[in-house]
C-alpha cells in the first residue's frame, strides 16, 4: 500500500498568512494526488485534482503543486473561511489512500 | 446530488446495508466508492466500484464482510456491511471516485451493544 505522510500536523496562522502543508507519497504517484479540505460535520471538499488542477469554483488563493513523491498545498493569503483540517489523497493505485489531516487554525 | 440512507446502531456481528441516491448527474458515466470517517480520526477509504460494475476494489479491513453494487437503473450506489465491528463505527460517504467532485452528507453507521 502507498502510505500518504503529511506535515505538519497542526499549524496555527492569522487572516492573511501564506500558508503550505506538504504530503509526501512512499512511492511514485505521478499526478494522482488530490486535496481536500474538510470543516467539522460536513463532508469532504475537493480542492486540487491531478496534483496541480483547481477545482472549478474555488479560489485562486489555493494552488496545488508537485509530481512523484513530493507534493505541496498553498494557501497565498489565509481567509476566515480556510480554517479547517486539510487531507492528501492519492488514487495511483489501490487501495487509495489519505494522509492523517492537517488542522489549521487561528493563531 | 448524492444522498445516503441507511445509517444506524447495530450490534457488532450485525448488518446494514447503506444506499446512496444520485440525482442531477450522469449516475450511470461515474465510477463511485465509499469513504469513511471514525469519531475525530481521519477519511479512510472502504470500497471502489467502476461505472459498469466490472473492477471492484475494497480495502483490507473490509474485504470479505462489505460488498459494494450499484443499480445504474435507479441511480443508486449501495454498501451491505455484514459481521460488522466496532472498528466499522464511522460515518460513512459515498462520492464520485478517484475524481472525488461529489460527496453525499454521510450516514452515521454506530456498532455497539
Amino acid at each position: 500500500d502507498i502510505q500518504m505522510t503529511q506535515s505538519p500536523s497542526s499549524v496555527s496562522a492569522s487572516v492573511g498568512d501564506r500558508v503550505t502543508i506538504s504530503c509526501r507519497a512512499s512511492q511514485d504517484i505521478t499526478r494522482w494526488l488530490a486535496w481536500y479540505q474538510q470543516k467539522p460535520g460536513e463532508a469532504p471538499k475537493i480542492l486540487i485534482y491531478a496534483a496541480s488542477d483547481l477545482q472549478s469554483g474555488v479560489p485562486s488563493r489555493f494552488s496545488g503543486s508537485g509530481y512523484g513523491t513530493d507534493f505541496t498545498l498553498t494557501i497565498s493569503s489565509l481567509q476566515p473561511e480556510d480554517f479547517a483540517t486539510y487531507f492528501c489523497q492519492q488514487a495511483s493505485s489501490f487501495p487509495y489512500t489519505f494522509g492523517q489531516g492537517t488542522k489549521l487554525d487561528i493563531k | 446530488q448524492l444522498l445516503e440512507s441507511g445509517g444506524d446502531l447495530v450490534q457488532p456481528g450485525g448488518s446494514l446495508r447503506l444506499s446512496c441516491a444520485a440525482s442531477g448527474i450522469p449516475f450511470n458515466s461515474y465510477n463511485m466508492g465509499w469513504v469513511r470517517q471514525a469519531p475525530g480520526k481521519g477519511l479512510d477509504w472502504v470500497s471502489y466500484i467502476d461505472s459498469s460494475s466490472t473492477t471492484i476494489h475494497y480495502a483490507d479491513s473490509v474485504r470479505g464482510r462489505f460488498t459494494i453494487s450499484r443499480n445504474n437503473a435507479q441511480n443508486s450506489l449501495y454498501l451491505q456491511m455484514n459481521n460488522l465491528r466496532a472498528e466499522d463505527t464511522a460515518v460513512y460517504y459515498c462520492a464520485r471516485l478517484p475524481r472525488g467532485d461529489i460527496w453525499g452528507k454521510g450516514a452515521a453507521v454506530t456498532v455497539s451493544s
